[in-house]
C-alpha cells in the first residue's frame, strides 16, 4: 500500500491569485495522477505526472492554468493559477499500488476561490 | 475511448439487506483493471474492490463483491448487510491504457434504519 500526505487540506484564495497543492508519497512511484472533483461531481483526470518529463495533460487542461512540478518520485505540485471561481473544487493527488490493482487517494484539497 | 456509466445517481436501501450498484464500461483494451471507491461526505476516497479482466472469479471483499459480467461488459458492486456507514457516493473506475484510471459519474447510496 501506498500513504499519500496532500497540503493543505483546504483554502480559500482571492480570485486571481495561485495555489499550489503538494503530494507527497511514503513509496517511490513511477507516475502520479491528480484529479479534480468539482462540486457534487466525479472526478477527472487533470494530468498524468512523471519524474523527469513533463506531465501529461488531459483534454481542457492546460499547463499554463495547471502547472506541476514532479522533482523526485516521491513528490510532486500541483498549481492553480489565476484562480477563478469555477476553479473551486476538490483536488486529489493519486498513486497506483505495485500490482496496478488499487489506486491510493491523498486526503484531497478542498479550494474555495472568492 | 473508455467510458465508465453508472446510471443510478442516487439508490436507497434498508439497513441490513443487500444492494446492487450498477456500472458498465466501455473499452477496447484487453486487459484492464475494474474499481469500486466510495466517498463519505468527508472526501476522502476509500478503495473497496478489484477486479481484473482476466479474473475468472468474481471478486470479493468482507460484504462486497463485484458481479463481472466481461461480454456484457458490466462490473456491478454488490454490497451485503447494508449498514447506516455505507451512506455515500459510490464510484465505479477502471484502469486501463497509461495506467490511468478514470471514474463514472457515481450513486449516490442511502441507507436506512
Amino acid at each position: 500500500s501506498a500513504v499519500i500526505s496532500q497540503k493543505p487540506s483546504r483554502d480559500i484564495c482571492q480570485r486571481g491569485t495561485s495555489l499550489t497543492i503538494q503530494c507527497q508519497v511514503d513509496s517511490q512511484v513511477t507516475m502520479m495522477f491528480w484529479y479534480r472533483q468539482q462540486p457534487g461531481q466525479s472526478l477527472t483526470l487533470i494530468a498524468t505526472a512523471n519524474q523527469g518529463s513533463e506531465a501529461t495533460y488531459e483534454s481542457g487542461f492546460v499547463i499554463d492554468k495547471f502547472p506541476i512540478s514532479r522533482p523526485n518520485l516521491t513528490f510532486s505540485t500541483l498549481t492553480v493559477s489565476n484562480m477563478s471561481p469555477e476553479d473551486s473544487s476538490i483536488y486529489l493527488c493519486s498513486v497506483l499500488g505495485t500490482e496496478n490493482t488499487e489506486a491510493f487517494f491523498g486526503q484531497g484539497t478542498r479550494l474555495t476561490v472568492v | 475511448a473508455q467510458k465508465i456509466t453508472q446510471t443510478q445517481p442516487g439508490m436507497f436501501v434498508q439497513e441490513k439487506e443487500a444492494v446492487t450498484l450498477d456500472c458498465t464500461y466501455d473499452t477496447s483494451d484487453q486487459s484492464y483493471g475494474l474499481f469500486w471507491y466510495k466517498q463519505p461526505s468527508s472526501g476522502e476516497m476509500i478503495f473497496l474492490i478489484y477486479q481484473g479482466s482476466y479474473d475468472e472469479q468474481n471478486a470479493t471483499e468482507g460484504r462486497y463483491s463485484l458481479n463481472f459480467q466481461k461480454a456484457r461488459k458490466s462490473a456491478n458492486l454488490v454490497i451485503s448487510a447494508s449498514q447506516l456507514g455505507d451512506s455515500a457516493m459510490y464510484f465505479c473506475a477502471m484502469e486501463g491504457g497509461g495506467f490511468k484510471t478514470i471514474f463514472g459519474a457515481g450513486t449516490r447510496l442511502f441507507v436506512k434504519a
